[in-house]
């Protein structure tokens, strides 16, 4: 059963930093693009990075560019996104979705339950 | 970046209804598009991929359609089950983006 389980979400200051993980199961993750999309709180989803199977090339959307980093381990099949400079508009539900198959565009068919950022004073 | 728009933002409709909600692209995508179903406190849900694709277990009452800039997603007879918040997604281009949703709900 293929499995995603975010974690590292909490509550930060405008200016502090967060380190989400994402942990996979079920499937050889090291072949898998790894996608990470932000809900906030009563609003739509919105896209923000994505990282390819061996880690060499990563895309960011342009909201977090710069302050974003996303990362992976296929050691411990788990997926990073580093969050410095976090501002209160990036607070929101983050969560992490593996794309469907191995070729270079694809759907997101398997999502985590997602991990909550919040970044207030 | 290609902008994604969804219409209508909010839809009212009966159990046995049939329904159409669609997404514009401002560009060309070929069929790269996606339909996500969200219920509320729940991940989304891959319904539809490559514009037209019934992901497996999904309702046959469930259909995509279109190419280029304009689809469709369509359910034949809405079922209790299917009220919830629809998104499009395009992935031909990064940054991938979705449509701002379309929430069903009960007449």
């Amino acid at each position: 059963e293929v499995q995603l389980v975010e974690s590292g979400g909490g509550l930060v200051q405008p200016g502090g930093s967060l380190r989400l993980s994402c942990a996979a199961s079920g499937f050889t993750f090291s072949s898998y693009v790894i996608s990470w999309v932000r809900q906030a709180p009563g609003k739509g989803l919105e896209w923000v990075s994505i990282i390819s199977a061996s880690g060499g090339s990563r895309f960011y959307a342009d909201s977090v560019k710069g302050r974003f980093t996303i990362s992976r381990d296929n050691s411990k099949n788990t997926v990073f996104l580093q969050m410095n400079s976090l501002r209160v508009e990036d607070t929101a539900l983050y969560y992490c979705a593996k794309r469907i198959d191995t070729s270079d565009f694809g759907a997101l068919d398997y999502w985590g339950q997602g991990t909550l950022a919040t970044v207030s004073s | 970046d290609i902008q994604m728009t969804q219409s209508p933002s909010a839809l009212s409709a009966s159990v046995g209804d049939r329904v159409t909600i669609t997404c514009r692209a401002s560009q060309s995508i070929g069929r790269r598009l996606a339909w996500y179903q969200q219920k509320p406190g729940q991940a989304p849900k891959l319904l539809v991929h490559e514009a037209s694709t019934l992901e497996s277990g999904v309702p046959s009452t469930f259909s995509g359609s279109g190419s280029g800039t304009e689809f469709t997603l369509t359910i034949s007879s809405l079922q209790p089950d299917d009220f919830s918040t629809y998104y499009c997604q395009q992935y031909t281009n990064y940054p991938y983006t979705f449509g701002q949703g379309t929430k069903l709900e009960i007449k």
